[in-house]
Formats: structure tokens, sequence, C-alpha cells
């Protein structure tokens, strides 16, 4: 069974100042991971996503990723946040075997971004 | 640009009683799922569907059924609401395969 663990409920920064979101995943085999972002009131848009390759992938709005099969992580970066990023963020995953997918997602991390 | 409609936005309901929460897909996407939000639990997947006909219980399913009429249509049913169903229920889609997920807007639901 795959899992999804965010460890921080909410992350509070100061605009500009740099960002990473953690996440860790439990799976059989290696998953698709996904980040995405959930702005008040609506549903949830993807920042990025990664299958293979260069384990640093580039999303969306500056933000990236680093995959780390050696610690099953999957961290969301951001060099310089802007007020605009806060929002939620969700990391999910979604098993590359089997033909069927089933996606899981984290608990979400709370971004609030001060002036 | 990939949509997901969800009908109603939002539903007050009383204990007891039938609610059907409707989406629409024009990605025409194979998969369609069903989640509900709640604080401290993020998003918990209720069902899905592979194609029309076809529905399958996602990780909590006990007091919802669903129904999966046409490629484009995906409802989520309570057929005896309770107050802990009280919750932000959303649909997505998505390619089989690679998957990445197009989201509703939600529909915010009460039960009283």
């Amino acid at each position: 069974a795959q899992s999804v663990t965010q460890p921080d409920a909410r992350v509070t920064v100061s605009e500009g100042a740099s960002l990473q979101l953690r996440c860790k995943y439990s799976s059989s085999v290696t998953p698709y991971l996904f980040w995405y972002v959930q702005y008040p009131r609506q549903g949830l848009q993807l920042l990025l996503k990664y299958y293979s390759g260069d384990p640093v992938v580039q999303g969306v709005n500056g933000f990236e990723a680093e995959f780390s099969k050696s610690n099953s992580s999957f961290h969301l970066r951001k060099a310089s946040v802007h007020w605009s990023d806060s929002a939620v963020y969700f990391c999910a995953v979604s098993l590359t075997s089997g033909g069927n997918y089933k996606p899981t997602f984290g608990k979400g991390t709370s971004l609030v971004v001060h002036p | 640009e990939a949509a997901v409609t969800q009908s109603p936005r939002n539903k007050v309901a009383v204990t007891g009683g039938k609610v059907t929460l409707s989406c629409n897909q024009t990605n025409n996407h194979n998969n369609m799922y069903w989640y509900r939000q709640d604080t401290g639990h993020g998003l918990r997947l209720i069902h899905y569907s592979y194609g029309a006909g076809s529905t399958e219980k996602g990780d909590i399913p006990d007091g919802y059924k669903a129904s999966r009429p046409s490629q484009e249509n995906f409802s989520l049913i309570l057929e005896l609401a309770t107050p802990s169903q009280t919750s932000v229920y959303f649909c997505a889609s998505g390619e089989s395969g690679a998957e990445t997920l197009y989201f509703g807007s939600g529909t915010r639901l009460t039960v009283l």
C-alpha cells in the first residue's frame, strides 16, 4: 500500500524568503509523484510531477521539487516566495504498476507568507 | 483546458435524507474520483471509476455509493446522510496512465 506523509501542517515564512515543504512517501515500487496547490475556495491544481530521469523537476511559478529514492522523499522548494503563494500544498503519489491508478494524497501543508 | 464541473456548489441536507452530488467532465478522461477534504485529514478517496459503468471503492467508502452512467458523469450518493458526512467534496478526472488529476471547485455539504 502506498502512503504519503507531509510532516508540517503549517509553515510560515516572510515574503522573499526561501521555502521547502517536505514530503515522504511509502510505496513498494517507485511511484509517480506530484505536488498540487489549493488556493482558497478552489480545487487543486497541479504544480509539478515526477516520473523518472532528472531528480529535480521544474514546475509553475518558480517551484521545483527534488526526488530522492534513498530517502523516499519529494520535497518542494522555491527560492523566493511571494505573498500570493499563500495556499495549501498537497503531495501525492500514484503507483506505476498494475495499470490501474489510485492517487493518494498527503494531509497538506498550509503555507502562510507574511508581507 | 481540462474542465470538471461539480454541482451543487453548496448543499444543506437533513440527517437521514438522500443527497446526490454530481460531477461532469469534458476532458474525455477514463478515470474519475471522489474525494472528501477535512481539516487534519487532507483528501481521502471515497470512490473512483475507470470508465462508464464501473465504480470502485476507495479508502473510505462506507455510507457512500457512486454511479458512472457515462464517460462524462460521475455521481456520489449519500442514501442516508449523517452529520459526520459534513465536508467539502471534490471530484477529479485523470487520464489512464500518468495520473495528473483535474479537480472541480468542490461541493460544501452540511448535514444538520
